[in-house]
């Protein structure tokens, strides 16, 4: 168990639809980031938090947005979702942002849009 | 953007086996990680090498370093078959210095 946290597990939803992924990352952790893993894309970056704040942003769609309460707990909130945007959504945390230090993953999101 | 990229994409071997993995980027860095997934599973950290550092070692694994060539290498000795799964190098984002950025990974086959 790596202590980061992500609800739900499984979602199926039709095209059009919005959806909200949530991350609870470590406790004491201050970074989170989302990632998209889809068989022909690999891993994708999307977004990066660090103690509330936008810290980095890579392939996000405007469609997707993130983020990440004084709680430090992150939503991802994805809209007018299309087939395509079926994949495994993970998010992870680290204590610092970047690649002093291991970041831990969640068990994902199993996003599947019909 | 930075990012590793992987090579092999894919590598079978018979347990007992060693299995080596590369992974190239494009700029500098500061450090690399390297992590591992069990099919659907979250990723899980294997090990990460500083810029000044050559070699690292952790049981079974061994990382390289080459910052001249941009490269690194993980190497899983006396495979076994518990090791099937994907492999991915981390590296930094150029965007603000703080995002890891995964290859698409080597999806490492053993078996007994």
């Amino acid at each position: 168990d790596s202590g980061v946290t992500q609800t739900p597990k499984h979602l199926i939803t039709a095209t059009g639809q919005r959806v909200t992924l949530r991350c609870s990352p470590r406790s004491g952790d201050l970074s989170v980031y989302w990632y998209q893993q889809s068989l022909d894309q690999g891993l994708q970056f999307l977004i990066q938090y660090y103690n509330g704040e936008e810290r980095a942003k890579g392939n996000i769609l405007e469609r997707f947005s993130a983020q990440q309460f004084p709680d430090l707990h992150s939503e991802l909130n994805l809209s007018s979702l299309e087939l395509g945007d079926s994949a495994l959504y993970f998010c992870a945390s680290s204590v610092i942002a970047g690649l002093n230090t291991e970041a831990f993953f969640g068990q994902g999101t199993r996003l599947t849009v019909v | 953007s930075q990012q590793g990229e992987e090579d092999p994409q894919a590598l079978s071997i018979q347990e007992g086996e060693n299995a080596t993995m590369n992974c190239s980027y494009k700029t500098s860095i500061n450090n690399l990680q390297w992590y591992r997934q069990n099919s659907g599973r979250g990723l899980v950290h294997l090990i990460l090498i500083r810029s000044n550092e050559r070699e690292k070692h952790s049981g079974r694994l061994r990382v390289t370093l080459d910052t001249s060539k941009k490269s690194s290498s993980l190497l899983i000795t006396a495979s076994r078959a518990a090791d099937t799964a994907s492999y991915f190098c981390a590296t930094d984002s150029n965007q603000a210095g703080t995002a890891l950025i995964f290859g698409k990974g080597t999806t490492l086959s053993v078996s007994s």
